[in-house]
């Protein structure tokens, strides 16, 4: 299983809703990332996991919060988020943190979930 | 800072013709550098990578050189097939014993277009 497996597919919400994205891999990945990507603009790194801590947070609003629960998965919790916050959220991971001395640096990101918030 | 360049595009191409994207980067270290591919409606895709200077990447029938002196590491294939058609974006990370943590830095991207 080489698969980094996002839900939902599609979401839409009001600025007073509270959702929230999933990610799950099972390939034993140590690292797990939430990026965010504004339609033709490249992924923005959000907040970097490293052995279930959270070891970056790229100064994102507190609207956005993020968890996990255990090694294999990931989500990301909205509150109170605008119109301006819709992008495609994406998901990924590695084995070890990347730029880790030594590491394999490939990522390995899911689908994407498309946020339209209204 | 850190920071790569991608020639603008979008490129349109007819099938069967060679393909040249140009990707330059400035690094305070010394990084490694990577293509990811995005097709429409998916996630991005670890095309190929080079780790040192003078190193080719290939996957595909893509290839990219790690050019130390022109801080470049330009995608090329011979032959594109309709296929191929998505959005590629150059990207790097800092090897610097962690200083780069958790951060790859991409380029602009380069929207691929490639008719029959």
């Amino acid at each position: 299983d080489t698969e980094v497996t996002q839900t939902p597919k599609h979401l839409v919400m009001g600025m007073t809703n509270k959702k929230s994205l999933k990610c799950e891999q099972h390939m034993g990945h140590r690292a797990m990332y939430w990026y965010k990507q504004k339609a033709k603009k490249p992924p923005e790194l959000m907040f970097v996991y490293s052995y279930e801590k959270l070891s970056i947070n790229e100064s994102v609003p507190s609207r956005f919060s993020p968890e996990c629960p255990n090694s294999s998965l990931l989500n990301l919790h909205l509150h109170a988020l605008q119109p301006e916050d819709s992008a495609l959220y994406l998901c990924a991971s590695s084995q070890e943190p990347v730029g880790d001395l030594g590491a394999n640096e490939k990522l390995f990101f899911g689908s994407g979930t498309q946020l339209s918030v209204l | 800072g850190n920071s790569v360049t991608q020639m603008e595009g979008p490129v349109t191409l007819s099938e069967e013709a060679f393909l040249t994207i140009n990707c330059t980067y400035t690094a305070t270290g010394y990084p490694s550098l990577f293509w990811y591919v995005q097709y429409p409606g998916e996630g991005l895709q670890l095309l190929l990578k080079a780790t040192k200077a003078d190193d080719k990447g290939s996957n595909k029938g893509f290839e990219a050189t790690y050019r130390k002196e022109t801080t470049s590491f330009h995608l090329e294939k011979g032959s594109v097939q309709v296929s191929d058609s998505a959005v590629y974006f150059c990207a790097l990370i800092l090897n610097a014993g962690g200083t780069s943590y958790g951060k790859l830095t991409f380029g602009q991207g380069t929207i691929l277009t490639v008719h029959p």
